[in-house]
């Protein structure tokens, strides 16, 4: 069974770096097609991709974000983090981690993303 | 990359069928077969609902049903249930390693 869980502050200041750790079981981050996504959603809005850290260790960021954004495993991959720095109030939102579908074709360019399991999400305000 | 458009409602009766549909461009809708759909009742986890454009995860009813043409990508949910009342979202693979996601579509079951 997947499941998928994040963790990490709930209240974070204008200007300083959020970061927040998604803790999962069921699958491995060794395992071919793997891929793990993190995502927001503002309240009352839609949903936004932010980061992807695939099996290969390979990672994929919003270009909107791609400056402020990072994606990294821990040693063991059993845990993805993501950061996310310079916050403003316009960060504030739910943030979903989410476990990539494997495609039943290899998808080596990694393109096929579809997410059929998710975190219960993270409600992370910005204000001072 | 811009997000898909979706319009922001839709509305149809217990047993009807309605359609939603997400436009892209032919960076991304048009380009690739990698549409996928989420379903978010208020306060809840999105689910994904179809993948590569037309499919259907198990436990998905085949009420639920995609298909694309050209840069628009549409999702038609059949004999509609009061249970179907949710946003739903499209997202598309947009080239340069970059997924993009529709506005979102408030379904109201009259």
């Amino acid at each position: 069974q997947i499941t998928l869980k994040e963790s990490g502050p709930t209240l974070v200041e204008p200007t300083q770096t959020l970061t927040l750790t998604c803790t999962f079981s069921g699958f491995s981050l060794y395992s071919n097609s793997v891929a793990v996504g993190w995502f927001r959603q503002s309240p009352g809005g839609a949903l936004e991709w932010l980061a992807l850290i695939f099996w290969t260790g390979a990672k994929r960021y919003s270009p909107s974000l791609k400056d402020r954004v990072s994606i990294a495993t821990d040693t063991s991959r059993e845990r993805v983090v993501l950061t996310l720095t310079n916050l403003d109030p316009v960060d504030t939102a739910t943030y979903y981690c989410a476990h990539r579908g494997i495609p039943y074709y290899y998808d080596g360019a990694g393109r096929n993303l579809f997410f059929d399991y998710w975190g219960p999400g993270v409600l992370v305000s910005v204000s001072s | 990359q811009s997000a898909l458009t979706q319009p922001p409602s839709a509305s149809g009766s217990p047993g009807q069928s309605v359609t939603i549909s997400c436009t892209g461009s032919n960076s991304d809708v048009g380009s690739y077969d990698y549409v996928s759909w989420y379903q978010q009742h208020p306060g809840k986890v999105p689910r994904l609902i179809i993948y590569e454009v037309h499919k259907r995860p198990s436990g998905v009813p085949d009420r639920f049903s995609g298909f694309k043409s050209g840069n628009t990508a549409s999702l038609t949910v059949s004999v509609l249930q009061t249970e179907d009342e949710a946003d739903y979202y499209c997202s598309s693979y947009a080239g340069s390693n970059n997924l993009i996601f529709g506005g979102g579509t408030k379904l109201t079951v009259l």
